[in-house]
């Protein structure tokens, strides 16, 4: 039941895109994305709840195709401060267990 | 600072031994969340709770067991503890049962456990 990210791992240089993959065997009811930097916890990004929403969050945008059973996360115009591992987080009907990916880990350099 | 708080921070401990974490939610969050995070590895759901009910169970080992009180502090019980429990266990807490409409949930700085 957890869904499995792609790719694992990824190194950017400063102001190169990225995108984060999340897909999942079972419907989702909503999709999260959140980020973690080294030693610190989880801190939440953002949340879609519908079939080919999509959102934006200064420069970091999602998508979550329903039908799918998938969501991507698109970083654009990388920041340092963007390295860590980014997990999607998924639930199948409200108030349902709530699984994270198996996590992406981004380095960004100058 | 998410609001949540964790107990102990960090802990070392020997095999066959028994711990307990503490969580305490944010104020006016009714879950509670488990997790589970090994060295370099994702994040494993153990277990949910809502309001003092247990509601939702995820990867969680028969060795461990969790409850939520009346003040809605939630523990976790690791008991005969093997090198490989070894991890960082995360508590997050959210206001309401489902994630959908409230969002985000808020971790605690989570509590390092060391099997020796």
């Amino acid at each position: 039941q957890q869904p499995v990210q792609s790719p694992q791992a990824v190194i950017l240089r400063e102001g190169e895109d990225a995108v984060i993959n999340c897909s999942s065997s079972k419907a989702l009811y909503s999709v999260h994305w959140y980020r973690q930097k080294h030693g610190e916890a989880p801190v939440f990004l953002m949340i879609l709840l519908k079939g080919g929403e999509q959102k934006g969050h200064d420069k970091i945008s999602a998508s979550f195709n329903e039908k799918k059973q998938q969501s991507s996360l698109y970083l654009t115009a990388s920041q340092l401060s963007y390295s860590g591992t980014y997990f999607c987080g998924t639930e199948m009907s409200t108030g349902n267990q709530f699984y994270f990916g198996t996590g992406t880990s981004l380095t960004v350099i100058p | 600072d998410s609001g949540v708080t964790q107990t102990p921070k960090h802990l070392i401990t020997a095999t066959g031994q028994r711990v307990t974490l503490r969580c305490s939610p944010r104020s006016g969050d009714l879950s509670v969340y488990w997790y589970q995070q090994s060295l370099d590895q994702g994040l494993q759901f153990l277990i949910q709770y809502y309001n003092g009910e247990e509601r939702a169970k995820g990867n969680i080992l028969e060795r461990f067991s969790a409850q939520q009180f009346p003040d809605l502090h939630s523990e976790l019980n690791l008991s005969s503890l093997e090198l490989g429990d070894s991890a960082l266990y995360f508590c997050a807490s959210s206001r309401s049962l489902g994630l959908a409409y409230t969002g985000e949930l808020f971790f605690g700085e989570g509590s390092r456990l060391t099997v020796l």
